[in-house]
C-alpha cells in the first residue's frame, strides 16, 4: 500500500512537448511538495501546497504549473519541454508545514528525459 | 537563511568498518535536522531527525547522529557498515522562516567487501 505514489515512473519525450506527472498520497497529510533532483543528485524544492493552497513557489520557469485538486493530490504539468528539464522529479508529503519539524515522505520519483 | 554542507561527496568504507558522514549547518533559528537515505532508483526515506531534547538521536538500520550546537554539526555514524548501506545520504535542515527544508548536496556511501 504505497504512501506516496507518482506516475509515470519513467517519461521520455521530445523537446517542445507538454507532459504531466501525477502524485497521490494516502497518508492524510496536509502538505505536498514537488522537488527536482538533477544529475548530480542535488535536490531542490520547486513547489509546496498546504491544503490545496500554494505556499512555496521557488524560482521555477512558468512552463511548470502545479495543480492540487484536493489535499491528497498534487500534479505537475510542464509545457514546452526543454533539454534542461531532464531530471528526476519527486513528489513528497508531510503532516504539517508551519513548524518544519515533520519529515517528508517521498514518492519513488519520475525520471524525465527530454530528447 | 539556512544552509547545509555535507563534507565529502563520496565516502568509501570496508564492510564492518565505522561509517561517518559529515554534515554542518547554518541557521539563524533553532534548527530541525534530518538525515535521509536514497537507494538507487528510489525516493528518499527518513533515517533519523533531531527536533528538540536529547542531542544523540538514534535512527533506523543502526544509524545515529549527534546534534552539536557549538560545532553546528549533525554527523551521521554507524559502528559497522553493511553492504546494504551503500546509498546516497542527504542531510537537511528546516525551522527557519519560509517553511522550507534545505537539503545538502548528498554523500554517496560505498561499502567494500
Amino acid at each position: 500500500d504505497t504512501a506516496v505514489s507518482q506516475t509515470p515512473k519513467y517519461l521520455v519525450t521530445q523537446m517542445g512537448n507538454d507532459k504531466s506527472i501525477k502524485c497521490e498520497q494516502n497518508l492524510g497529510h496536509d502538505t505536498m511538495y514537488w522537488y527536482k533532483q538533477d544529475s548530480k543528485k542535488f535536490l531542490k524544492i520547486m513547489f509546496s501546497y498546504n491544503n490545496k493552497e500554494l505556499i512555496i513557489n521557488e524560482t521555477v520557469p512558468n512552463r511548470f504549473s502545479p495543480k492540487s485538486p484536493d489535499k491528497a493530490h498534487l500534479n505537475l504539468h510542464i509545457n514546452s519541454l526543454e533539454l534542461g528539464d531532464s531530471a528526476v522529479y519527486f513528489c513528497a508529503s508531510s503532516p504539517l508545514l508551519a513548524t518544519g519539524q515533520d519529515e517528508a515522505f517521498f514518492g519513488q520519483g519520475t525520471r524525465l528525459t527530454v530528447v | 537563511a539556512q544552509s547545509v554542507t555535507q563534507l565529502g561527496s563520496h565516502v568509501s568504507v570496508s564492510e564492518g568498518a565505522l561509517v561517518l558522514l559529515r554534515c554542518n549547518y547554518s541557521s539563524s533559528v533553532p534548527p530541525y535536522l534530518f538525515w535521509y537515505v536514497q537507494y538507487p532508483n528510489q525516493g528518499l526515506q527518513l533515517l533519523l531527525k533531531y527536533t528538540t531534547g536529547a542531542t544523540l538521536v538514534k535512527g533506523i538500520n543502526g544509524f545515529e547522529a549527534e546534534f552539536k550546537k557549538s560545532e553546528t554539526s549533525f554527523h551521521l555514524t554507524k559502528p559497522s557498515a553493511h553492504m546494504s548501506d551503500a546509498a546516497e545520504y542527504f542531510c537537511a535542515v528546516s525551522g527557519g522562516g519560509g517553511f522550507k527544508t534545505i537539503f545538502g548536496a548528498g554523500t554517496r556511501l560505498f561499502v567494500k567487501a
